[in-house]
């Protein structure tokens, strides 16, 4: 699996501008996709998912792009908050399995 | 509604000892899952049950990590013995049905295990 020891790749960004988080998937057959919020001390909570047959879906102040020609998948936060602090994962999903296999994080900070 | 409740929160050991993990889903989920998550990385599954049934414990190191979840409802999660690459939190998740493509997984808290 991936692995990035304690060198966690790092966004800092300004309170209020946009972040944008990327994550390379693994297999050209997954077909549905998760992004989790994981705070310290905490278990993964969900933020937003999306299907192979679309290419972007937007929630409240995020948004998830699908780009499935180069298996790349992001998540655009929008008027980032103190309260984004977090490490972010994004976990696919191939389908007729039971199992999400989860990428590298990417720890995001916000610098007020 | 009650997330997913695991015991203890924390755990130091000596290598070569034993040590369980408790993990009780929501209410109703049918589907459980143990994920080892080491400092940095996502989690790994390490197991899943459908009810008291094994789905996948493709990556379940069976020489000294066994898992059960006997009535279908709360699950252990047990190392004998423990090594020094163990120190991880142990997460477990549950969802009410199979499929993973419904988002219905949610995590507990964890449990932080620390080797020596």
């Amino acid at each position: 699996g991936e692995s990035v020891g304690l060198h966690l790749p790092t966004l800092s960004v300004q309170e209020g501008d946009n972040s944008i988080i990327n994550c390379a998937y693994s297999n050209s057959a997954s077909d549905y996709f998760i992004w989790y919020k994981q705070e310290s001390g905490k278990g993964p909570q969900f933020i937003i998912d999306i299907r192979s047959n679309m290419d972007k879906r937007q929630g409240q102040r995020v948004t998830v792009l699908l780009n499935k020609t180069v298996k790349h998948l992001s998540l655009q936060i929008a008027a980032t908050q103190p309260g984004d602090s977090a490490v972010y994962f994004c976990a696919e999903n191939r389908e007729g399995t039971y199992k999400y296999i989860f990428g590298t994080g990417t720890r995001l900070k916000v610098l007020a | 509604e009650a997330g997913v409740a695991q015991s203890p929160r924390y755990k130091i050991i000596e290598k070569r000892q034993s040590v369980a993990f408790w993990c009780n889903p929501i209410s109703g989920h049918a589907t459980l899952y143990w994920y080892q998550q080491i400092l940095g990385q996502g989690p790994k599954l390490l197991i899943q049950f459908q009810n008291n049934g094994v789905v996948d414990d493709s990556q379940l190191p069976k020489d000294r990590f066994s898992a059960e979840r006997l009535k279908g409802v709360d699950s252990t999660l047990k190392i004998q013995p423990a090594k020094l690459e163990d120190s991880a939190v142990y997460l477990c998740a549950s969802s009410p049905r199979l499929d993973p493509s419904y988002n219905e997984q949610f995590f507990g808290p964890g449990t932080r295990l620390t080797v020596l």
